[in-house]
């Protein structure tokens, strides 16, 4: 079973729309969540962390944490075409990051 | 956010040679530095985590002796390919902690990223 998985890609949302992008992790101990954003050829951005249950919000970026559900996401609002990108949920388990698969995102303007 | 560094950027070998490759925290100190590889269209896989003054930690099926780390000070860690083999071929991208945060937390701030091609 993988530690962390991401909701299978890609997603193609209009310009100014939603994107919601999920997670799930199997460490029920994790403290410790972060949404990375990777260019095509680039290395990964640190865009959210998250440690507490509840809402984070940062911008246009929301992301939201239940622990009992082992579940975090990430709304992106008012998409923009600089949106697109692959999107990893990384998780803290055991002092290191596990990293899901990525959701690639399609911002159409 | 903190500042890694990288380099080379990009880097073209033969079959056979060595390649070293340079992770620095530009604006911070850490102790801990990660060392990850990317296949196309893959996510991160840790190879092995990098401490200051102490032997390297590798993931199950890294050789550690194919892949050399050397963490010598708390700005530097590097890493070098041995005998490298068009199989190595990869991305390969270093991240280095970020100093505790409230309640002892820390962040990976993530290096550009070195593009190896073993010809």
């Amino acid at each position: 079973q993988k530690e962390v998985e991401q909701n299978s890609g890609p997603l193609s949302v209009p310009e100014g729309a939603i994107a919601s992008l999920n997670c799930t992790y199997s460490d029920r101990g994790s403290q410790s969540f972060f949404w990375y954003r990777q260019y095509s050829g680039k290395s990964p951005e640190l865009i959210m962390s998250i440690y507490s249950n509840g809402d984070k919000e940062d911008g246009r970026f929301t992301a939201q944490l239940n622990k009992a559900s082992q579940y975090v996401s990430l709304l992106i609002r008012d998409s923009q075409p600089s949106d697109s990108a692959t999107y990893l949920c990384a998780v803290v388990n055991d002092y290191k990051l596990s990293f899901g698969a990525g959701t690639t995102v399609t911002v159409r303007a | 956010g903190a500042v890694v560094s990288q380099h080379p950027s990009r880097v073209i070998c033969k079959s056979g040679t060595s390649v070293k490759i340079e992770c620095r925290s530009l604006d911070f100190q850490a102790t801990t530095m990660f060392w990850y590889r990317q296949f196309p269209k893959q996510s991160l896989m840790l190879m092995a985590t990098s401490n200051e003054g102490s032997k390297a930690t590798y993931e199950q099926g890294v050789e550690k002796d194919k892949f050399l780390i050397n963490h010598a000070s708390l700005t530097l860690s590097t890493l070098t390919v041995t005998s490298a083999h068009p199989e190595d071929s990869s991305f390969y991208i270093c991240s280095a902690e970020s100093p505790g945060l409230a309640g002892g937390l820390t962040e990976q701030f993530f290096g550009p990223g070195t593009r190896l091609t073993v010809l």
